[in-house]
């Protein structure tokens, strides 16, 4: 069954430098997400991803953030300048249809900012 | 604003009986509502998801249900096994139909042999 991968499954690094997380979603899907889960809270999203452009973002999802498609099967979530709250597991997520039914989750990437 | 409210209490049931959870939202009418099952350190499970306009819905020992009045969805699990303990996720659409979706804190569900 086609499944949405992640890279790196986990992450260190030092408050202020610049990460990307990397997702592989399920190759028909049209619409991508990323969503975050602090340890111990419920999932939050972050961003939605439609046709090379943001569909919604949260307020969480700030001048720090950006996504991008940079070929037909990555997506990609970079963190420009890292803080010690952007500490979470980061998911990505794809679907098929419009208005986010069915989406199916890759595993997350664990990050862990110092 | 959008509020999706489960009990965050753990549910503890023994092997073999029904299991069901409960997600109440509040402050919109979302078209449809899934739920996902999430173990530890893990990426949600997608299980079901559940239109306005139908009352219930079953897969294998699942079950939801709807109740746009209530504004309430019920999630039954039959003849539980152990293999069902995680945490059950309630997570209807945000009201921008971008595919945003708001979870719930989710129950967690323990089955005990």
């Amino acid at each position: 069954e086609p499944e949405v991968t992640q890279t790196p499954s986990h992450q260190v690094t030092q408050m202020g430098q610049e990460v990307i997380l990397r997702c592989v979603p399920i190759s028909n899907h049209l619409y991508f997400y990323w969503y975050r889960q602090i340890l111990g809270q419920k999932v939050e999203f972050l961003v939605s991803f439609y046709n090379n452009e943001i569909s919604e973002k949260s307020e969480i999802f700030d001048d720090q953030f950006s996504v991008e498609r940079p070929d037909g099967s990555n997506f990609t979530l970079k963190i420009r300048s890292t803080k010690l709250e952007d500490s979470a597991m980061y998911f990505c997520a794809s679907s098929l249809r419009q208005g986010g039914e069915t989406q199916y989750f890759g595993p997350g990437t664990r990050l862990l900012v110092l | 604003s959008q509020k999706i409210e489960q009990n965050s209490e753990a549910l503890n049931i023994q092997e073999g009986k029904t299991a069901t959870l409960t997600c109440n939202y509040t402050n919109y009418s979302p078209a449809y509502l899934q739920w996902y099952r999430q173990d530890p350190g893990r990426g949600p499970v997608f299980l079901l998801l559940i239109r306005e306009n139908e009352k219930e819905k079953r897969k294998e020992r699942l079950k939801v249900t709807f109740d746009t009045t209530l504004k309430q969805s019920l999630f039954h699990i039959t003849a539980s096994q152990p293999a069902d303990s995680a945490t059950y996720l309630c997570a209807p659409p945000g009201s921008s139909n971008t595919g945003k979706l708001i979870f719930g804190q989710g129950t967690t569900l323990q089955v005990k042999p």
